[in-house]
């Protein structure tokens, strides 16, 4: 089965400066998705930014970019500039490309980023 | 387009008492999940559709019914509600097939039972 580890419960970070969240996962499949999602206390899930394994070229979505190492089998978001805005919990989340199991994301516990003025 | 809307945005029910959580989603995807969300355990899979007419559980199914009767709707029932089911509850839609067709979220139901 597959899992999604996320170490970090809670994180700060300094407006204006940059954060990292870990992420590791384990996974028998070589063909798969990986995405951050982003909730505010408003509760709605928002995709932050997906990565497909099968490319080498870590994801960048403006403020938001990945470092992916397939064999490390590890996904860290890093935030850079961090807004107010950007306090929320973040959610890393993995589902395979095809098959059985591609109905449904499989979550981390999620990390609680306060951002301080 | 609505997305995917979910109704009522918060219930309190008591124990015993049984309820339907609503879910629809007009773009016309074939794929449809139920998700819970409980503090320190992220978000978890309750049952899934893959169609119409074709539900398979999840991780958490238990004390959980849901059926599929056209594409668009996706209701999940609470049999006999327990404070154990307290919880946010999320359901999510996504195109079919592989590829990275994105997971789209409803706002979430927010349940206590007493």
């Amino acid at each position: 089965a597959q899992t999604v580890t996320q170490s970090q419960p809670e994180m700060s970070v300094q407006e204006a400066e940059t954060v990292t969240l870990s992420c590791t996962y384990d996974t028998s499949e070589s063909d798969y998705y990986l995405f951050w999602y982003k909730q505010p206390p408003s509760r709605q899930m928002i995709l932050v930014i997906r990565q497909e394994a099968y490319k080498q070229q870590n994801a960048t979505e403006n403020r938001f970019s990945v470092n992916f190492q397939k064999a490390a089998k590890s996904f860290s978001l890093k935030i850079s500039d961090s807004q107010l805005g950007d306090a929320a919990m973040y959610f890393c989340a993995y589902r395979p490309y095809s098959g059985a199991g591609s109905y449904q994301l499989t979550f981390g516990k999620g990390t609680k980023l306060s951002v301080i003025p | 387009n609505a997305g995917v809307t979910q109704t009522p945005k918060f219930q309190v029910l008591k124990t015993g008492q049984s309820m339907t959580l609503q879910c629809a989603q007009d773009m016309n995807h074939e794929y449809m999940s139920w998700y819970r969300q409980d503090p320190g355990m992220g978000l978890r899979l309750i049952h899934y559709s893959v169609g119409a007419g074709i539900t398979d559980q999840g991780e958490v199914p238990n004390g959980y019914n849901v059926s599929r009767s056209t594409t668009e709707d996706f209701p999940l029932r609470l049999l006999s509600a327990a404070p154990s089911q307290t919880s946010v509850y999320f359901c999510a839609s996504r195109p079919s097939g592989g590829g990275g067709g994105e997971q789209f979220f409803g706002p979430g139901t927010r349940l206590t039972v007493l």
